[in-house]
């Protein structure tokens, strides 16, 4: 299985600022998922990067808001823009090593004030 | 994607045996069923993964229904880590790659 190694752990920001999350593997994976998960709720999909093409998004997220990039097979970011206090949650990356080798990140917790 | 319906909560005491019901009535007849937990202030971690038979692995049993239309996770003998949020997902077979997509899942209480 691979490790995931995400930065920062939490972090609390006022609204109208941005804020990047880096998420780091260590082995070269093809996709990288990007997921929210808000307060006391199930995770939710944001979107899908690959490496060397623009990250697919899911349906009620757009990438001026939520911009990710995915420079290289072992690295991705997702950016968390123009924050308001709604977007107070956890974001987690993953990726898929096998049919059943989905690896997730501890999370970001980010609390907007 | 098919649904999956799975009680909100479950409690169990310690050492004893769990078994977490999931409801997939319109599941494709080529999708896995898959189940991850999530412990608290942690990400989902892989449990255990059945296409028709009973599967075993070291963390838990999968028994699926004979139409499939339901499964169930077992732990064997609860302990106060198995405290999570358990999920089943299912997930077709193929060679592209899939996104996991979390249903509401179900907390399990362990009690001392």
């Amino acid at each position: 299985s691979a490790v995931i190694s995400q930065k920062p752990s939490r972090d609390i920001c006022q609204r109208g600022t941005s804020l990047t999350i880096q998420c780091q593997v260590d082995s070269q994976v093809t996709m990288m998922f990007w997921y929210r998960q808000q307060p006391g709720q199930s995770l939710t999909l944001i979107a899908t990067a690959n490496q060397g093409s623009e990250a697919t998004y899911e349906s009620g997220f757009v990438i001026d808001k939520f911009p990710i990039s995915r420079p290289n097979l072992t690295f991705s970011t997702l950016t968390v823009s123009n924050m308001s206090p709604e977007d107070s949650s956890i974001y987690l990356c993953s990726v898929q090593l096998s049919f059943y080798g989905y690896t997730f990140g501890s999370g970001t917790r980010l609390t907007v004030v | 994607d098919a649904k999956t319906t799975q009680p909100n909560s479950m409690e169990s005491n310690e050492e004893e045996p769990v078994h977490l019901p999931c409801n997939h009535s319109t599941i494709s007849g080529t999708d896995y069923i898959h189940w991850y937990r999530q412990l608290p202030s942690q990400g989902p971690e892989y449990v255990i993964h059945g296409l028709t038979s009973n599967v075993n692995n070291r963390m838990a049993s999968l028994a699926i229904a004979e139409d499939r239309k339901s499964s169930t996770l077992i732990l064997h003998r609860a302990t106060l880590r198995d405290a999570a949020v358990y999920y089943c997902i299912p997930l077709a077979m193929n060679t592209g790659f899939q996104k996991l997509v979390f249903g509401t899942g179900t907390r399990l209480l362990v009690s001392p």
